[in-house]
């Protein structure tokens, strides 16, 4: 079955940077982008950006660039998501999750159909 | 930024139906065909309901159906029951690689 594993909770001091790992199983990871979704507490969900597993495209929200980095190993089915110059305003859960299949143009799977258990990030001086 | 505007709040009593709205303000919603919905209990990761405006995962009661009309997408629930008490979140693909989620909606039962 499919799943998305992630790595622990964290905390981190204003200015640091945070790296959040998902480990995927049960698919072919290289068929499918990974996404991370933010949700501050108390907060509604916000997407923070995308990237291929395919090829290692990105894109990222207007409001993250400059300060995310995604990335993914493939030999480990792994996606990794950094997040740098951290505020206390970043304190949320950051979830991963499937989306988008690149290889099959006629399913695209334009939805979050499996989703990581989240991590929690605090940011805290 | 393109934004989905959802009710913050919706009630309902046992065996009844709700329905939350799910509008686009902005024009450029690709059309607005990639709708998907979500449950998130509280603590719990969301959990995928409805995709591509109607379509329901496998294991997901039929209670759940989606729709849309015009710039609004919408949500019902049927037979309403205790464990349909949660947040519930529409979103959309919006072109070019880019995702965006609504403002969410409460459901109290």
């Amino acid at each position: 079955q499919v799943q998305l594993v992630q790595s622990g909770a964290e905390v981190k001091k204003p200015g640091a940077s945070v790296k959040v790992s998902c480990k995927a199983s049960g698919y072919s990871f290289s068929s499918y982008g990974v996404s991370w979704v933010r949700q501050a507490p108390g907060q509604g969900l916000e997407w923070m950006g995308w990237i291929s597993a395919y090829n290692g495209n990105t894109n990222y929200a207007q409001r993250f660039q400059g300060r995310v980095t995604m990335t993914t190993a493939k030999f480990t089915s792994t996606a990794y998501m950094e997040l740098r110059s951290l505020r206390s305003d970043d304190t949320a859960v950051y979830y991963c999750a499937r989306w988008m299949n690149e290889l099959d143009a006629s399913r695209l799977n334009l939805e979050f159909d499996y989703w990581g258990q989240g991590t929690l990030v605090t940011v805290s001086s | 930024q393109s934004a989905l505007t959802q009710p913050p709040s919706a009630f309902g009593s046992p065996g009844q139906s709700i329905t939350i709205s799910c509008t686009a303000t902005s024009s450029d919603v690709d059309g607005y065909k990639y709708v998907s919905w979500y449950q998130q209990h509280p603590g719990k990761a969301p959990i995928l309901i409805i995709y591509e405006i109607s379509k329901r995962p496998s294991g997901v009661p039929d209670r759940f159906s989606g729709s849309k009309s015009g710039n609004t997408a919408s949500l019902t629930v049927s037979g309403l029951q205790a464990e349909d008490e949660a947040d519930y979140y529409c979103g959309s693909y919006v072109g070019g690689n880019n995702f965006v989620f609504g403002t969410g909606t409460k459901v109290t039962v």
